[in-house]
């Protein structure tokens, strides 16, 4: 069965930089491609951008370019998201999450790493 | 690229139907069939509901349907269940900015 498994909690001090992984199983893992999504406590969904696993291409949100690399090891099917330069405000859950083959048919989610930002 | 805009929350009592409105703009919702919607339960992953404007995963129950008029996609719970109360979120494709949530509602089962 198809399964996204993440990193475990971050502390980081502000100004540092964070690196979540998401590793994925079950299913042949350059077919599809990988999201980011956060989520601030108390707040809503946010897209932070999309890892092309078929060759290491990434789009990001527009928000987010020049803080944000996503990277992927195929021969390990894992994903990285590094968030550098962090602020209080990027104090997040953030999440993995597969597509189908559809556009936002995203029915695999990792389960969640929480990084806190604070000095 | 703002979020799509949806209602802060919505209630129904339970067997009534409840619909969520997802406004987005010509150049998003309006432009692509490209909607999805997604439950929220407090601390829990997202999952997926719909898909494509009107398509369920499976597993999905049939009493969750999704539409789509303009630049506004709705979803339909009818026939709602205790175990539907949570935060839902839309989401569409947007040339500009690739993908674009929705800014949530939360739905109460009275």
């Amino acid at each position: 069965q198809v399964q996204l498994v993440q990193s475990g909690a971050e502390a980081k001090e502000p100004g540092a930089s964070v690196k979540v992984s998401c590793k994925a199983s079950g299913y042949t893992f350059t077919n599809y491609k990988i999201h980011w999504v956060r989520q601030a406590p108390g707040l809503g969904l946010e897209w932070m951008g999309i890892s092309n696993t078929g060759d290491d291409g990434s789009r990001l949100a527009q928000k987010f370019q020049g803080r944000v690399t996503m990277t992927r090891d195929a021969s390990t099917g894992t994903v990285y998201m590094e968030l550098s330069r962090l602020r209080s405000e990027d104090t997040a859950i953030y999440y993995c999450t597969r597509d189908g083959g559809h556009w936002g048919d995203n029915e695999y989610w990792g389960q969640g790493t929480l990084v806190t930002v604070s000095s | 690229q703002s979020a799509l805009t949806q209602p802060p929350s919505t209630s129904g009592s339970p067997g009534q139907s409840v619909t969520i409105s997802c406004t987005g703009t010509s150049s998003d919702v309006g432009a692509y069939n490209h909607v999805s919607w997604f439950q929220q339960h407090p601390g829990k992953v997202p999952k997926l509901m719909i898909y494509e404007v009107n398509k369920r995963p499976s597993g999905v129950p049939d009493r969750f349907s999704g539409s789509k008029s303009g630049n506004t996609a709705s979803l339909t719970v009818s026939g709602l269940q205790a175990e539907d109360e949570a935060d839902y979120y839309c989401s569409t494709y947007a040339a500009s900015t690739y993908y674009v949530f929705g800014t949530g509602t939360k739905v109460t089962v009275l």
